[in-house]
């Protein structure tokens, strides 16, 4: 069946430019996550989705992070007015519910380098 | 605030050695452990889990980990690795009211054939 999708798998971009990044997560799953993998670093929790609830947006490093849900489905990550820093793999993951018992499912990821 | 060391960055063992992964956590309360792979080019998976019970978790591919609370541990053991084990280990941990996993810094394991 279908897993999460993530789009692009790669992006480079030059430092000040936007950038949006694009996750599909699992149909019917409710609760989405983003985090970002840098190298040594492991994940880094940026910010989560629960169906209608205010998204938990404690994990965004700083003001040019957003993200958007709509209609419960797709989620756009916006990185705007890049840095060097930013560069990284940015992970999305689903789950069927965000409670203890449903497993987060992760997408492949996208490599953002910010030249 | 949660957090989660794991002291092991890179291990190197050959096939039919045995495996240990160190991982602790910081954290007050009550925790749900996890522990995740990901297999070169391959995406995130879950290889098991603790919530409550008994703590000795056995998880896919003959993986286990044992929570001890004392300890504020859940490290991860194999017996004897394969090739195939050849992955990087995250560690995570989500207390009671937080709902989002916080991992490790990963271990990577390179198992020599």
């Amino acid at each position: 069946g279908a897993g999460v999708s993530q789009s692009p798998s790669n992006k480079v971009t030059e430092k000040g430019k936007d950038v949006e990044l694009r996750c599909d997560p699992i149909s019917g799953h409710t609760a989405l996550y983003w985090y970002r993998q840098s190298l040594g670093q492991g994940l880094e929790f940026l910010i989560y989705f629960q169906g209608n609830s205010a998204p938990d947006k404690s994990g965004l490093p700083s003001d040019r992070f957003s993200a958007e849900r709509t209609g419960g489905s797709v989620s756009t990550l916006t990185i705007q007015r890049t840095q060097q820093e930013d560069s990284a793999v940015y992970l999305c993951a689903s789950s069927l519910d965000g409670g203890p018992n449903s497993p987060l499912h992760f997408g492949n990821g996208t490599r953002l380098t910010v030249t | 605030a949660q957090s989660v060391s794991q002291h092991n960055h890179h291990v190197i063992l050959s096939e039919a050695a045995s495996l240990e992964l160190g991982c602790n956590y910081s954290y007050g309360g009550t925790v749900n452990l996890f522990w995740y792979v990901q297999y070169p080019g391959q995406h995130l998976q879950l290889l098991l889990k603790y919530f409550s019970g008994d703590p000795l978790v056995k998880g896919i591919k003959g993986f286990e980990a044992e929570f001890i609370k004392s300890k504020f541990s859940f490290n991860l053991r194999k017996p004897s690795v394969q090739w195939s084990d050849t992955a990087e280990y995250f560690c995570a941990v989500r207390g009671t009211g937080r709902r989002a996993l916080t991992f490790g810094s990963g271990t990577r394991l390179q198992v020599q054939p």
